[in-house]
């Protein structure tokens, strides 16, 4: 079973510049996750999907963060525009019927 | 809020030596309990889980053991191995949360010969 996959695995622009990661969940996992890990931390949550709907985004920085997956499969997150605080590992999960969370490898940013 | 609280790293430990990586909680309700771990250059990966009371999850010679009591699942492992060098977070997810983790700021084992 090939597990979640995640592009590019790294990625530097300066600030203000615009951003955007991809995520292909595992197959048949209805639900999707992007969380962003900032060195030294704990991932946290940014927005959880079920199918293609949005369960949860209140920690998404919504004037500058978006996220979409139109066809309840892959999705991508956006950032414009970026600014130093955005300098993270952007990490992709899903899980299917059981509440265990798959890890894709997950995006390293650096904001210059 | 919810929240999960972990000992500070990096902890270096020689080969064959006892682990114990230090982990409590505060939630509102009745979380289920987890240990990820995180390879360098890698993503997380459940390494062990317990949903109720007193469970204990166990994987690959490690165990935690969720009390209650003391609002705790510590990380313990007989004898590391320097493949065990890695990121260690502990984390929760509320019953009836949504299927939201939370974890805590990781903990660095780093072992060594």
């Amino acid at each position: 079973e090939a597990g979640v996959a995640q592009s590019p695995r790294y990625k530097i622009i300066e600030k203000r510049q615009s951003v955007a990661f991809w995520c292909n969940p595992i197959s048949g996992h209805a639900t999707l996750y992007w969380y962003q890990q900032i060195l030294g931390q704990g991932p946290k949550l940014l927005i959880q999907f079920q199918n293609n709907g949005v369960v949860d985004d209140s920690q998404l920085p919504k004037d500058r963060f978006s996220a979409e997956r139109l066809k309840g499969v892959d999705s991508t997150l956006k950032i414009q525009p970026a600014k130093l605080e955005d300098s993270a590992v952007y990490l992709c999960a899903s899980t299917g019927v059981t509440y265990e969370q798959y890890f894709g490898p997950g995006t390293r940013l650096t904001v210059t | 809020g919810d929240s999960v609280t972990q000992m500070e790293g990096p902890v270096t430990l020689s080969e064959e030596a006892f682990l114990t990586i230090n982990c409590t909680y505060t939630a509102t309700g009745y979380p289920s309990l987890f240990w990820y771990v995180q390879y360098p250059g890698e993503g997380l990966q459940l390494l062990l889980k317990a949903t109720k009371a007193d469970d204990k999850g166990s994987n690959k010679g490690f165990e935690a053991t969720y009390r209650k009591e003391t609002t705790s699942f510590h990380l313990e492992k007989g004898s590391v191995q320097v493949s065990d060098s890695a990121v260690y977070f502990c984390a929760l997810i509320l019953t009836g949360g949504g299927n939201k983790l939370t974890f805590g700021t990781g903990t660095q084992l780093k072992v060594e010969l």
